[in-house]
């Protein structure tokens, strides 16, 4: 089983700095990796799939980057609408996600 | 608008059963794997099982294996999830989740239900 762990656990960023986001596999999944933003009483939203391909109508302040074991999601400019939990999720293998990352702003 | 709907949750003593429904539109159902995932309160989320475009194919995480039953009708766009011996810790919010790409079996997902919850509590 791939173990995913994510960093930090709470992110508190002001409007319109840029926020960055950790996430790590236990062993290599080359660019198998997605990120999801889930808001509260919400499902997920699929943002970045391929470790750094961004699905159609996600805005473009929103990015990702990695392979291997190293994967980071990058929001460049914070935006209210942004506070949420994002997961990484690993699809090498049969799924597993992260424990999340929640952003908040400060 | 690609929108599944679950059905069938609700609260159950441990060690019985309960079957999950998922209806599907907006998508050619019948050309996507489809998943179900779950959130336990307060928790990250868990893949559950998935099934093959054409039903022929299944599998679970190791916690469910011999008691939950993924299916699926293409005839009806809809996915099911028969849960037996359930158990205090399968009490979650149940999703069910499609493939992002048809035919494909590339396990990521971009369109969720809007969750169905489970509680097993006696």
């Amino acid at each position: 089983e791939i173990v995913m762990t994510q960093s930090p656990a709470t992110l508190s960023v002001s409007p319109g700095e840029r926020a960055t986001l950790s996430c790590w596999a236990s062993q290599s999944i080359s660019s198998s990796l997605a990120w999801y933003q889930q808001k509260p009483g919400q499902a997920p939203r699929l943002l970045i799939y391929g470790a750094s391909t961004r699905v159609t109508g996600i805005p473009d302040r929103f990015s990702g980057s990695g392979s291997g074991t190293d994967f980071s999601l990058t929001i460049s400019s914070l935006q209210s609408e942004d506070i949420a939990v994002y997961f990484c999720q690993q699809y090498r293998e049969r799924p597993s996600f992260g424990p999340g990352t929640k952003v908040d702003i400060k | 608008q690609v929108q599944p709907v679950e059905s069938g949750g609700g609260v159950v003593q441990p060690g019985r059963s309960l079957r999950l429904s998922c209806a599907a539109s907006g998508f050619t159902f019948s050309n996507y794997g489809m998943h179900w995932v779950r959130q336990a309160p307060g928790k990250g989320l868990e893949w559950v099982a998935v099934i093959s475009y054409g039903g022929n194919t299944q599998y679970y995480v190791d916690s469910v294996k011999g008691r939950f039953t993924i299916s699926r009708d293409n005839s009806k766009n809809t996915l099911y999830l028969q849960m037996d011996s359930l158990r205090t810790e399968d009490t979650a919010v149940y999703y069910c989740a499609k493939e992002f790409t048809q035919y494909a079996g590339d396990w990521f997902f971009d369109y969720w239900g809007l969750g169905i919850p489970v509680t097993v509590s006696s």
